[in-house]
This record gives C-alpha cells, sequence and structure tokens, in this order.
C-alpha cells in the first residue's frame, strides 16, 4: 500500500523559531508538494520538487524554503516561524508525466501552531 | 492561467438521498485530468475519482459518479446513497496534460444527516 508520511501531526513553535516539517514517501515518486491550507482558501502550493536536489517555487514560497537530497525524502523549512504561519501543512507525491498514475498521494497533514 | 472554481462552500444531504458539488474550470488546453478528492475531519486526503478529458464517457466509482461537460468546462460530483462516511471536504482538481501541478478548487464542506 502506497504511503505518504509526515513526521508530525501536530506542533506548537514560538516565533523567531526555525521549523522542519519532514515527508517520506515509499512509492519511489519523483514528485513530491508542500501544500499549506487554510479556510476558505483551499489548497495552497509553497513549493515542488521533480527530482533530488531540484525544487521549484510554488504560489506562496514566501518565508519557506525546501531541501530535497534524497528521493523519498522533502523537507519543508519555516527560516524563523511568524504567526501567519499557522496553518496545515499537507505533502503530497505523484510519479512524473501522464497516465493512469498521474494522482498526488497525500500525507496525513502537520498542524503547525506559531505562537 | 488555469483556475478552478468551487461555487458551493458547504452543503448538507440527508441520509441516503443524492447530492451534487459543482465545479468549473477555466483553461485553454485540450488535454486534462480531473480530480475529486475527498479530506475526511482529521484524515488522509484521499482521491475519489478521475476523469480524462479525452473520454467522453463519465467516470464512476460505485456511489460517485461525474458529470464532465467539456465545452461547458464543468465537472460536477454525484454522490448516490449518501452514508456518513462521505462527510468530508471535497476538492475538485485540475492537471494540465504537460503539468506536474496539480491546480485544486477550495473546497465543499459535504454534511451527512442523519
Amino acid at each position: 500500500d502506497v504511503k505518504v508520511t509526515q513526521s508530525s501531526r501536530y506542533l506548537v513553535k514560538r516565533t523567531g523559531e526555525k521549523v522542519f516539517l519532514e515527508c517520506v514517501q515509499d512509492m519511489d515518486h519523483e514528485n513530491m508538494f508542500w501544500y499549506r491550507q487554510d479556510p476558505g482558501l483551499g489548497l495552497r502550493l509553497i513549493y515542488f520538487s521533480y527530482d533530488v536536489k531540484m525544487k521549484e517555487k510554488g504560489d506562496i514560497p514566501e518565508g519557506y524554503s525546501v531541501s530535497r537530497e534524497k528521493k523519498e525524502r522533502f523537507s519543508l523549512i519555516l527560516e524563523s516561524a511568524s504567526t501567519n504561519q499557522t496553518s496545515m501543512y499537507l505533502c503530497a507525491s505523484s510519479p512524473p508525466g501522464q497516465g493512469d498514475h498521474n494522482e498526488q498521494f497525500f500525507g496525513p497533514g502537520t498542524r503547525l501552531t506559531v505562537l | 492561467a488555469q483556475t478552478v472554481t468551487q461555487s458551493q462552500p458547504e452543503m448538507s444531504v440527508q441520509e441516503a438521498e443524492t447530492v451534487t458539488l459543482s465545479c468549473t474550470y477555466d483553461t485553454s488546453e485540450s488535454d486534462y485530468y480531473l480530480f475529486w478528492y475527498k479530506q475526511p475531519p482529521s484524515r488522509q486526503m484521499i482521491l475519489v475519482i478521475r476523469q480524462e478529458a479525452y473520454k467522453q464517457q463519465n467516470a464512476t466509482e460505485n456511489r460517485f459518479s461525474v458529470n464532465f461537460q467539456k465545452a461547458a468546462k464543468s465537472f460536477s460530483l454525484k454522490i448516490s446513497d449518501s452514508q456518513l462516511g462521505d462527510a468530508a471536504m471535497y476538492f475538485c482538481a485540475y492537471l494540465g496534460n504537460r503539468d506536474d501541478k496539480i491546480i485544486f478548487g477550495k473546497g465543499t464542506r459535504l454534511h451527512i444527516l442523519p
């Protein structure tokens, strides 16, 4: 069974802290994504990666960075957490290109609260 | 740029009844994929159903079916015989044929009334 896991379900951090959100997939997918989900705004793409060491900005990259040193792992980094980054963070992965398996598989999400 | 619009932020349906969730999208492409994802409360987002734009036949998965109107750029989800476990946030999504990024709508929260 395919699986995307995220390091924490709930996280509480203080303003100014450096925060790492980890995502691991076991499906050997090339593509990985980080979204944030806020009420009334749906899912907004922060960053994505097509391959190891490759990254592309999504729609709302400001205040975030990412790291992809291994194919199975995609990390989201908040260099200096702020209260407006309180949100649900979702990681997803997908195989490249088109075809029957082009859906994205999601992790359970990390609910981050920044105080 | 492509956009996906879900005009119903919330809906309610009586258990065992049928409900239709609306979705429209905007694109200039002719080849693309459309999805409905389900996110139950405090649970993982999962794919409900997928439609390839080149297929005229509407996709179905058990109690879930779509009404795909390509000319109208409409992609609604019909849930028949609604069950309590269908209560969730539903997201409509679009993927262009040359893209790897999926574009999501803002979601529709579906309540099932016992």
